[in-house]
């Protein structure tokens, strides 16, 4: 079955660049939607946005001024950058895979996630 | 965009039912998802479509909704299934969460 791993430092610096990836194994990333949701400390779930396998990309309006999610198919890993950091960046940020479609009503959610990372902005 | 408004917390004896509500004027147009997470773990899909739950999900999680309010029911509640619990939707340009309700099993 899939299964999803984060990576990436546990500490960015204040206006510094976050990146972090996310491996999948036991299957392919081909032919799925690939996501990036995070929730701050004491907070409810944000999601940040996603990407198809093909390489098109939905981000939440909020972030999309600083997000980018790109796909490396050959390594079946995806990334996320998000620019310009600030402590109300601090969160866990988990990866996950969606599933969707929009022929009839609309439906999207995400079946399988990663355990996640904690990211702390601080200098 | 849209609104998600769950009860921070919920408290239940084991054996009792718990439900946890999310609120959201989009909800009658658009599915309902719910996640299970606990600390530790990666989340979990526990209802999916509003009221359909995934291969593997005990029977005892259930998905209701009505007019502006979804509601996931926990029937006979055991301590394993304190955690928190994530409402969600998407329509065609984001997704949405819930602010989350922790369950605590007294």
């Amino acid at each position: 079955q899939v299964q999803l791993q984060e990576s990436g430092p546990g500490v960015v610096e204040p206006s510094e660049t976050l990146s972090l990836s996310c491996t999948v194994s036991g299957g392919s990333i081909s032919g799925d939607y690939w996501n990036w949701i995070r929730q701050p400390p004491g907070k409810g779930m944000e999601w940040i946005g996603f990407i198809y396998y093909t390489g098109s990309t939905n981000y939440n309006a909020s972030l999309k001024s600083r997000v980018t999610i790109s796909v490396d198919r050959s390594r079946d890993q995806f990334s996320l950058k998000l620019t310009s950091v600030t402590a109300a960046d601090t969160a866990m940020y988990f990866c996950a895979r969606g599933t969707g479609a929009s022929s009839g009503v609309y439906y999207y959610y995400m079946d399988v996630w990663g355990k996640g990372t904690t990211v702390t902005v601080s200098s | 965009s849209h609104e998600l408004t769950q009860p921070p917390s919920v408290s239940v004896s084991p054996g009792q039912t718990a439900r946890i509500t999310c609120s959201g004027d989009a909800l009658p147009k658009h599915y309902a998802y719910w996640y299970q997470h606990k600390p530790g773990q990666a989340p979990v899909l526990i209802i999916y479509k509003d009221s359909e739950r995934p291969s593997g999900i005990p029977e005892r999680f259930s998905g209701s909704t009505s007019g502006t309010t979804v509601t996931l029911t926990i029937s006979g509640v055991q301590a394993e299934d304190e955690a928190d619990y994530h409402c969600q939707l998407a329509d065609s340009r984001s997704v949405v969460f819930g602010g989350g309700t922790k369950l605590t099993v007294l």
